[in-house]
């Protein structure tokens, strides 16, 4: 149950596109779809973005997408702004393990 | 509305023990799977343990099996994390969050701190 690897921090402008990764092994991400993408601001709950790879909840922005290849899946924020700054963490599900893993978690700053 | 709330966290010696629990509202609560995620002080999230709707299955990550026990009361809509033996590693904020089935954690509660220290 090693944790997923994610960049430490990435940054943009305001206006501007990221894509954070999410790199895992073929025991998770690589063999199921359950990844999921969620966005904490200090102090904050922790809020889903993205479930199944790619699924947005309702209520959420259509600026924030999520995709998968093998052993990565990428959260791509849109049109940057301001209140994006806050950390991000994946998550996979494995069926063979029965299991969760969370990502290192990424820092986002809006320069 | 929705609502997910912890309690019984606090301060506890190490080797000794703590049950949290979490109260459910505003939804059908034996239709979902429930985890317990916790995280340390300035540290990621770990994912704990998950029971499923009926209670009947249940799945612990390798740091608590054999410590911590999740259980739930859908009379109560509730869900209880027992949790034994504890060290200093097991110090953060504890999260109960419902599951889409085992596509993620749609809605979290506010967390309680436990705090494992002599």
């Amino acid at each position: 149950q090693s944790a997923l690897t994610q960049p430490a921090s990435v940054s943009g402008s305001p206006g501007q596109s990221i894509t954070i990764s999410c790199t895992g092994t073929s025991g998770d991400i690589g063999d199921y779809n359950y990844v999921s993408w969620y966005q904490q601001h200090p102090g904050k709950v922790p809020k889903l973005l993205i479930y199944d790879v790619s699924n947005r909840p309702s209520g959420v922005s259509s600026r924030f997408s999520g995709s998968k290849s093998g052993t990565t899946a990428s959260l791509t924020i849109y049109g940057l702004q301001a209140e994006d700054e806050a950390d991000y963490y994946c998550s996979s599900y494995s069926t063979s393990t029965t299991t969760y893993v969370f990502g290192t978690g990424t820092k986002v700053t809006v320069l | 509305q929705l609502q997910l709330v912890e309690s019984g966290g606090g301060l506890v010696e190490p080797g000794g023990s703590l049950r949290l629990s979490c109260a459910a509202s505003g939804f059908t609560f034996n239709a979902h799977y429930m985890s317990w995620i916790r995280q340390a002080p300035g540290k990621g999230l770990e994912w704990i343990s998950y029971i499923t709707g009926s209670g009947r299955t249940i799945y612990y990550a390798d740091s608590v099996r054999g410590r911590f026990t999740i259980s739930r009361d859908n009379a109560k809509n509730s869900v209880d994390l027992q949790m034994n033996r504890l060290t200093a590693e097991d110090t953060g904020v504890y999260f109960c969050a419902r599951q889409i089935a085992v596509a993620g954690f749609d809605r979290w509660g506010q967390g309680t701190l436990v705090t494992v220290s002599s």
